[in-house]
């Protein structure tokens, strides 16, 4: 089955506890992206990448990083995390080579967050 | 700046026909696309418009006017199941996706 999966699902943390939540597709889709959601504010981009060792900067990058070393995989760390990232955090993909567009993506699941 | 404004909420009855319109102020633009999102989950893809015009896919229908900077999504015969936020999104760069704060649609019998 085609899908973006996420994990964890679900983390309570501390302040200052360097945390990675890991996304992985099995489309072989070369667009990977980050978002974060908060009530009343949609969804924001936090990092894309359009292939393989190429990450950008979205909306709101400060107090996360990413990396792309393989295809399939996209993941967020959060180097220090502080409570205002506490928040609902979505990976997504695209294929750009098989017809699809960065505008028509695949959601994972999401991942929750909650940073005391 | 930029910005996406799209109405909050809107209430309709089964069967009945709802537009959500968006404006959009962007540095840049390659394309409008619209997501919806039940409660609990993930956005999904319904619709894209990278040239003006209308896009109809099923019961719903997206529409784009880049001289207005204006674009909407029709949902037509409005079912419960279609209860749910939509957002719509502009593509304002290569790989930068900007999204609106989203539209709740409530669908009554």
């Amino acid at each position: 089955e085609a899908q973006v999966t996420q994990n964890p699902r679900y983390l309570i943390t501390v302040t200052g506890k360097k945390l990675t939540v890991t996304c992985s597709q099995n489309m072989n889709h070369e667009y990977m992206s980050w978002y974060r959601q908060d009530p009343g504010l949609g969804l924001r981009q936090i990092y894309y990448s359009m292939n393989v060792e190429v990450t950008d900067k979205g909306d709101v990058p400060e107090g996360y990083k990413v990396s792309r070393k393989e295809k399939r995989n996209f993941p967020l760390i959060l180097e220090s995390p502080s409570p205002n990232q506490t928040s609902l955090y979505f990976c997504a993909s695209s294929g750009l080579l098989s017809g699809g567009t960065v505008d028509t993506q695949y959601f994972g699941p999401g991942t929750r967050l909650t940073v005391l | 700046g930029q910005s996406l404004e799209q109405p909050s909420e809107v209430t309709a009855v089964e069967g009945a026909i709802v537009q959500i319109n968006c404006t959009y102020q962007t540095s840049g633009f390659y394309g409008l696309s619209w997501y919806q999102q039940h409660d609990g989950g993930a956005p999904t893809f319904l619709s894209y418009n990278g040239l003006d015009g209308l896009e109809e896919t099923g019961r719903f229908s997206s529409f784009l006017s880049r001289s207005d900077s204006y674009g909407y999504l029709l949902l037509q015969e409005l079912q419960m199941k279609d209860s749910a936020s939509y957002f719509c999104a502009v593509r304002s760069s290569w790989g930068k996706l900007q999204f609106g704060a989203g539209t709740q649609v409530v669908v009554t019998p």
